[in-house]
Formats: structure tokens, C-alpha cells, sequence
């Protein structure tokens, strides 16, 4: 039972243009999602969050879309930069405090 | 402040075998969780330990155990080991109890049945 899903598992973006990747979810009691960055040979690292209170949160060029009636948010980054490619993880917070891991898009910027 | 780190980084066991994973927590964390990463999947939560007690499990057997310690380090124990049990075993600290979810994760450890 999937309850975060990133459908794509890659995405492919020319540097200095937008890159959107996207993320559903089927459990409407999830009130926090977290984005998590994860280059090879590293841990995943925090990038951005939203309050379910919220539709967006923006951090540099960085924003999180959240919309609460289609169980989906996106992440923008704009302009794309080579040092963003990396795997990117849509999380949750489950009613037991718990991270709950879509399954990654791989996002590639070319220069 | 140090960050989270996890030992071993690399591991190759054998079917049927044992083995202990070790995390040691951010500085000022309490709470640690480890996760299972499966090739080309997310992470999957695996347990949670706050105050040295599991606090919440995930869809995993019996013979995955843990243990947290006075000083918030953590082991995860997999007994009887399965072909399937290969994949990037990642651990993360948190604060409990002080309204956020700041996880902060270890390198992993990537774990090889054969």
C-alpha cells in the first residue's frame, strides 16, 4: 500500500529552466510533507516542507505547491542548476510522527 | 554539532547469517528511526526507538530488532538474513517533543546477501 507516490522516476531539465517534479498521496490525515534531496553515497538530506494549513512554501529557488483536494504537491526549482541533480523524495508525516518515502525521482540537469 | 554517522558502510553477509547495524545520533537528538532503501525505491520505515523503547514499527518481521542506548546511539539487528533483506539501511535522528521534524540521516549502510 503506497500511500506517497512519485510517478516519475526521472525527470531530465536544461539548466536555467524549470524543473517540476510532482507527488500524490491517498491519505488525507497526513497534515506535514517534507522534500528530501539525496545525491549517491549520501543519506537524504532536508530540503523543504508544508503545513497542510498552507498551499505554498517558498526557500530560494526552491517552492512546495500543496494541493489539499487533489492529494498532490509539486516541487519547483527555478532556475535548475547542475548541482540539483540528484534523487528527490516526497515525504509524510503519518498520525504516528513517522517519515512515509514516495519512491524517488531521479532529476538530471544538463548544462 | 556533529551529524549522524553509521557503521558499517558497506557490509556483504551471507544467507542465514546475522547482522548489527550501528547508528549514532545527531547531538541533541532522542529519538532514532532506521529505514530499509530497496534498489529504485524509497525508503521504507522499518522502527523507531525514543527513551531506549520501540516507539512504532512498520511492516517488517520479527527478526529485525533494535536496541537504543542511554546516549540515543541505536542498533538494528536482522536475524536469519534473506536474499531480499540486500539494500541501504539508513538511520534518523530526531527531537521528539519539540514540534518539528527535523530528521537528520546517516550515509547509510548498504547491506549485500549473497
Amino acid at each position: 500500500d503506497q500511500q506517497v507516490k512519485q510517478n516519475s522516476p526521472s525527470l531530465s531539465v536544461q539548466e536555467g529552466r524549470i524543473s517540476i517534479l510532482n507527488c500524490d498521496y491517498t491519505n488525507s490525515m497526513f497534515d506535514y510533507f517534507l522534500w528530501y534531496k539525496k545525491y549517491p553515497a549520501e543519506g537524504p538530506t532536508f530540503l523543504i516542507s508544508i503545513s497542510s494549513i498552507k498551499d505554498k512554501n517558498e526557500d530560494g529557488r526552491f517552492t512546495v505547491f500543496l494541493n489539499k483536494s487533489a492529494k498532490h504537491l509539486s516541487l519547483h526549482i527555478v532556475p535548475s542548476q547542475p548541482g540539483d541533480s540528484a534523487v528527490y523524495f516526497c515525504a509524510a508525516i503519518n498520525q504516528g510522527g513517522k517519515l512515509i518515502f514516495g519512491q524517488g525521482t531521479e532529476l538530471s540537469v544538463k548544462p | 554539532e556533529t551529524g549522524v554517522t553509521q557503521s558499517p558502510t558497506h557490509l556483504i553477509k551471507t544467507r542465514g547469517q546475522q547482522v548489527t547495524l550501528r547508528c549514532s545520533s545527531q547531538s541533541g537528538h532522542n529519538t532514532v528511526s532506521w529505514y530499509q532503501q530497496a534498489l529504485g525505491q524509497g525508503p521504507q520505515f522499518i522502527f523507531q526507538y525514543y527513551r531506549e523503547e520501540e516507539n512504532g514499527r512498520g511492516n517488517f518481521p520479527p527478526r529485525f530488532s533494535g536496541l537504543q542506548f542511554p546516549n540515543y546511539s541505536s542498533e538494528l539487528n536482522v536475524n536469519a538474513l534473506e536474499l531480499d533483506d540486500s539494500a541501504l539501511y539508513l538511520c534518523a535522528s530526531s527531537s521528539r517533543g519539540q514540534g518539528n521534524y527535523g530528521y537528520t540521516f546517516g550515509s547509510g549502510t548498504r547491506l549485500t546477501v549473497v
